[in-house]
């Protein structure tokens, strides 16, 4: 079955500043890769998402980059804001799973 | 309407009680999925429908029963759990289940659940 790594656990930047958070997925048939953003006692929610007929992807300050030959991803946020704190999941779609990676907690230093 | 929700939102039960979740949505999906996290995990997939059929049981012990009435509505029948079975239980939803066309998932509030 699909695998989904992500790095790093915690990430801790100062507001202004970027944040890339990685992920890794096993299964070459993997075909949508979604990234949610979960605030504490909250649903995730969708903030962006890429194809695998796509290599890039970019809404405002996050962008989504994905290299297909290495089965990776990654989330880039530019200009943080406080509001951005938050854990964020990557996820891989075969069929008719979702599997999420373990979840990258970002803290946006004021 | 792109909601999905989900009642209650917190549930008490002892390990002896029959309980039930709730999920609803009105998008006009026909994928409709079960997940458990656990805190400070991510979610992690039990059930999912595909047009009203159970298609996915991800080797979830019996005292989780899931039900599907209609394209609509999701259930989740709960009897004699165990302490261990406390967490936020997440109903989602997406346009299909596979395909180029399945579409995101769209994720209730979720249940907090609690056994003692």
């Amino acid at each position: 079955g699909e695998n989904v790594e992500q790095h790093p656990s915690t990430l801790s930047v100062q507001e202004g500043d970027s944040a890339v958070i990685k992920c890794t997925y096993s299964d070459s048939a993997s075909n949508y890769f979604p990234w949610y953003k979960q605030e504490l006692g909250k649903r995730p929610q969708l903030i962006i998402d890429i194809r695998s007929n796509v290599g890039e992807k970019k809404d405002q300050r996050i962008a989504v980059t994905l290299n297909k030959t290495a089965k990776h991803f990654s989330l880039h946020i530019t200009e943080t804001q406080p509001e951005d704190s938050a854990v964020y999941f990557c996820a891989a779609r075969r069929g008719q799973n979702f599997v999420f990676g373990p979840g990258t907690r970002l803290s946006v230093l004021p | 309407d792109t909601e999905v929700t989900q009642t209650p939102k917190h549930l008490v039960m002892g390990m002896t009680n029959k309980k039930s979740l709730k999920c609803e949505q009105h998008m006009g999906h026909r994928a409709m999925y079960w997940y458990k996290q656990k805190a400070k995990k991510p979610p992690e997939l039990m059930f999912v429908y595909s047009y009203e059929k159970l298609s996915i049981n991800e080797s979830v012990p019996s005292r989780f029963s899931p039900e599907c009435p209609n394209s609509s509505l999701l259930n989740l029948h709960l009897h004699a759990l165990q302490p261990e079975d406390s967490a936020l239980y997440l109903c989602a939803s997406s346009l299909r289940t596979g395909g180029v066309e399945a579409g995101e998932l769209f994720f209730g509030e979720g249940s907090r659940l609690t056994v003692l």
